[in-house]
């Protein structure tokens, strides 16, 4: 089975300009998560979405980031304008569970390191 | 809110030692789970062990164990006879509230 998907794994960008990143979570999940991780820190949640829904987005700048998942499958998260400090891993994450059931289980994709110059 | 505590950030050890990681977290939910993930260089995490908190019973799995203990609200993980592929850094995290959060991590290497 294939496990999470996540691309680019790496991009390099200069700052103010945009760039995006694409998951494509375990077949079947109908959760899906966007964390951010910062050099020698845990990740973060920005978003969690349940099928096309972004049930949880309190942690996500809206200023500059944006996330969608149309159709409930695979997802974009966006960036735009870049700053120096978005530098970090970008991880996508899903999980089987959601309302109802809830184990926590989630199965995460090796993410998209992005530098910002 | 959840707040997860990792108090050591690197350990070092000799290939053979026990390696144990703490973990303290906090949260206000009677229904949570606690878990371990493990994230070698590759980047990507690694689902180790997973606990929820109506069972405090500690448990071996191969060279894996944890102790778990609800009063202290500690998650402690120890690995035995540590190896070299054992090199990583390990996550604590508390599922609550529909959200996975995350400790600091501790890096640890193991020394041939």
């Amino acid at each position: 089975e294939a496990g999470v998907v996540q691309s680019p794994r790496y991009k390099i960008i200069e700052k103010k300009q945009p760039v995006a990143f694409w998951c494509n979570p375990i077949s079947g999940h109908n959760t899906l998560y966007w964390y951010l991780q910062n050099l020698g820190q845990g990740p973060e949640l920005l978003i969690r979405y349940e099928n096309e829904e972004a049930v949880d987005d309190s942690q996500l700048p809206k200023d500059r980031f944006s996330a969608e998942r149309l159709k409930g499958v695979d997802s974009t998260l966006k960036i735009q304008p870049a700053e120096l400090g978005d530098s970090a891993v970008y991880l996508c994450a899903s999980s089987i569970d959601g309302r109802g059931l809830n184990t926590g289980e989630l199965f995460f994709g090796e993410g998209s390191r992005l530098t910002v110059l | 809110a959840q707040k997860v505590t990792q108090a050591q950030t690197e350990i070092s050890v000799v290939e053979k030692e026990d390696v144990t990681l703490d973990c303290v977290y906090e949260t206000r939910d009677t229904t949570y789970y606690l878990f371990w993930y493990k994230q070698p260089p590759s980047g990507e995490l690694v689902f180790l062990i997973r606990r929820n908190s109506f069972d405090e019973q500690n448990e071996i799995s191969g060279r894996y164990s944890w102790n778990f203990q609800k009063s202290t609200s500690s998650f402690n993980f120890t690995i035995t006879a540590s190896q070299v592929v054992d090199s990583a850094v390990y996550f604590c995290a508390l599922w609550a509230d529909y959200k996975l959060s995350f400790g600091a991590g501790t890096t640890v290497t193991v020394r041939a």
